[in-house]
């Protein structure tokens, strides 16, 4: 595709639901990234895959949240049990993977819990 | 915490001025630091990036200003048009093959431009 996809690009889930958010990178972007973003403010670092290997998840801020990428290309981000404070919008980023490429941002996925 | 600090939260300039949007950090090992563009409903693009070795970079009517010394960078967008409202993020990054992609963001500044 042209750019970064993100499905769905809203969701609205109940307290305690899980939630599964997909991404499709540009094809054959090798780096994959994930970030959060609450209302006015900047995104928070999530996660980042290099192909299929997750080299960081220090920014997951519970063992609620799941990321995996599993043929290298689609990732989905999983929430478990959702809470408020979950409610943000996810976004999605990929690039080539050379060091200072340009990381390309998906429109994001508008999570909110009720 | 916040490892990239960014001001003002927002600003209104007319149609030519030239907003200033200011960054600090405290990290040495940032090494990259790109500017992106949010338009409401959309995700961040890429403006503009400079790394510490030159102290000013132009693109268009985009311009970022470096100072290592004091671990500070500036945009500034030169002859400004109300197309350029947007939120604005300055970033940092490190040079690493593992951390490069692993961006802090300032928290943002919303700039409208008034005709």
């Amino acid at each position: 595709g042209a750019g970064v996809s993100q499905s769905p690009r809203y969701k609205v889930a109940k307290r305690g639901q899980d939630v599964a958010l997909r991404c499709d990178p540009i094809s054959g972007h090798v780096s994959l990234f994930w970030y959060q973003q609450a209302l006015g403010q900047g995104p928070e670092f999530l996660t980042y895959f290099q192909n299929e290997a997750q080299l960081d998840k220090s920014g997951l801020p519970s063992d609620r949240f799941f990321a995996e990428r599993p043929e290298g290309s689609v990732s989905t981000l999983k929430i478990q049990r959702t809470q408020q404070e979950d409610s943000a919008v996810y976004l999605c980023a990929s690039s080539l993977g050379n060091v200072y490429t340009e990381a390309f941002f998906g429109q994001g996925t508008r999570l909110t819990v009720v | 915490q916040q490892q990239v600090k960014q001001s003002p939260q927002s600003l209104i300039v007319q149609k030519g001025g030239i907003p200033i949007i200011n960054c600090a950090y405290e990290n040495t090992a940032f090494d990259y630091f790109p500017w992106y563009q949010q338009f409401p409903g959309k995700g961040p693009a890429l403006l503009i990036a400079i790394r510490p070795d030159v102290s000013e970079k132009k693109e268009g009517r985009f311009t970022i200003s470096f100072n290592k010394s004091a671990k500070q960078f500036s945009l500034h967008i030169m002859d400004s048009q109300p197309g350029d409202s947007a939120t604005y993020f300055c970033a940092a990054s490190t040079g690493t093959t593992d951390s490069w992609g692993k961006l802090q963001f300032g928290a943002g500044t919303q700039v409208v431009v008034t005709p």
